[in-house]
């Protein structure tokens, strides 16, 4: 079973362009989230997709961050324009829909994004 | 508010010494606490959980840790480590009954093992 995959694996880019990030996430799994870190500090969660909805986008940080999910299959993060203090690795993870029981997130290689 | 705490930012150890890493948590009603591993050049990757039942759970490659619920704590074990056990290691938690609620992360452990 393929796992998560995340595409670019590293991308550079100047302040004040546009960089879109993708995510595939394991096959049949409904729920998709976005995390960050930056600068070695903790890794915090930017959103969480159920499907197609957003399920909780407390963690967006500003109105330069989209994230979409069209179709409930893979999603892409766009940051536009590019500040310096986005630079960081992101990861994306999913996970099966369980209800009560205990469903593992599983994390992707993330993209580690380098804006200059 | 939400956080988790973890004690060590960077451990060094020789191959054999026991192993203890520090997490204390602070969250509001029914948790579920992880502790995450990534070794150089993978994938973040799940070491050990606790949903419910038994304080003291078991993960892969002889790691454990007990859940202390008056102490808010989480603290990750290993009794002997290897050179192989070199990564960084997170405290994580997450709540509710169901697991698909956003995880809080800690700032991580970097664990180094002298050979």
């Amino acid at each position: 079973e393929a796992g998560v995959t995340q595409f670019p694996s590293h991308s550079v880019i100047e302040k004040g362009q546009t960089v879109t990030l993708r995510c595939d996430p394991i096959s049949g799994h409904d729920n998709l989230y976005w995390y960050r870190r930056v600068m070695g500090k903790e890794i915090k969660f930017l959103l969480h997709f159920v499907k197609e909805s957003k399920q909780d986008e407390s963690g967006m940080p500003n109105n330069r961050f989209l994230a979409e999910r069209t179709g409930g299959t893979y999603s892409t993060l766009k940051v536009q324009p590019a500040e310096l203090e986005d630079s960081g690795v992101y990861f994306c993870a999913s996970s099966q829909d369980g209800g009560a029981s205990y469903n593992e997130q599983f994390f992707g290689p993330g993209t580690r994004l380098t804006v200059l | 508010a939400q956080s988790v705490s973890q004690h060590n930012h960077h451990v060094i150890l020789s191959e054999a010494a026991s192993l203890e890493l520090g997490c204390n948590y602070s969250y509001g009603g029914t948790v579920n606490l992880f502790w995450y591993v990534q070794y150089p050049g993978q994938h973040l990757q799940l070491l050990l959980k606790y949903f419910s039942g038994d304080p003291l759970v078991k993960g892969i490659k002889g790691f454990e840790a007990e859940f202390i619920k008056s102490k808010f704590s989480f603290n990750l074990r290993k009794p002997s480590v290897q050179w192989s056990d070199t990564a960084e290691y997170f405290c994580a938690v997450n709540g509710g009954r169901s697991s698909a609620s956003k995880i809080i992360f800690g700032s991580g452990t970097r664990l180094s093992i002298r050979p």
